[in-house]
């Protein structure tokens, strides 16, 4: 399956700080999707990006597809304490519907 | 409620006991998976059923053994666990060339004892 490598693996922040996570493949993705997992939860699909170059915003996420399709990031604007989780990138993972989860960024936040 | 039900949400079970994971969808989905994830690791993709037939075996040891006697309900029967078996498992749904993504149950956090 494709192969994806997330950092960081950990951030802490200051409420109010930004954070930034981003996602990097090999090779080419037909798209990508982004899961935020809360402590104790389980994912919870965010967004879909499938265009080269496609930026994508809720609220104070920001999600960006690279030019190139093999990278693609989630930044978000002043965090949260209810930001607090496991964001995770999601490629295609071989035929049919099948993905495979990166690593995951762990995000705390302080007040 | 996610529209993906999972039960038990929390099992222990003997290394020697046979149980199974329950999962059922309302979302009218026609893909169903099974995940596994364990502390410190990604999420590992157990099995595929699109359409009611298995599409995936991702090299899962025998003692786990899926079934999905329709587009609604996957089961995950364990026997002769290990103890590196405990886990959380994941169940998830998703609809074929649709862009809302997976949505999962709320996981049944598995201790074989």
């Amino acid at each position: 399956g494709q192969q994806v490598m997330q950092i960081p693996q950990y951030q802490h922040v200051q409420e109010g700080e930004d954070f930034t996570t981003y996602c990097n493949s090999s090779t080419t993705l037909s798209n990508i999707q982004w899961y935020k997992q809360r402590p104790g939860g389980h994912p919870v699909f965010l967004i879909q990006l499938v265009k080269s170059g496609e930026v994508k915003k809720q609220k104070r996420l920001t999600f960006q597809f690279g030019e190139a399709k093999k990278n693609s990031s989630l930044h978000i604007t002043a965090t949260q304490t209810t930001d607090v989780g496991t964001y995770f990138c999601a490629p295609p993972g071989g035929g049919g519907n099948k993905l495979t989860f990166g690593t995951g960024t762990q995000l705390k936040v302080e007040l | 409620e996610t529209g993906v039900t999972q039960t038990p949400r929390h099992l222990v079970m003997g290394m020697t006991n046979k149980k199974s994971l329950k999962c059922e969808q309302h979302l009218g989905h026609n893909a169903m998976y099974w995940y596994k994830q364990s502390a410190k690791k990604p999420l590992e993709l157990m099995f595929v059923y699109s359409l009611e037939e298995r599409v995936e075996n991702n090299s899962v040891p025998s003692r786990f053994s899926p079934e999905c006697p329709n587009s609604s309900h996957l089961f995950l029967h364990l026997h002769t666990l290990q103890p590196e078996d405990s886990a959380l498992y994941l169940c998830a749904s998703s609809q074929a060339g649709g862009n809302y993504g997976y949505t999962f149950g709320s996981g049944t956090r598995l201790t074989v004892v």
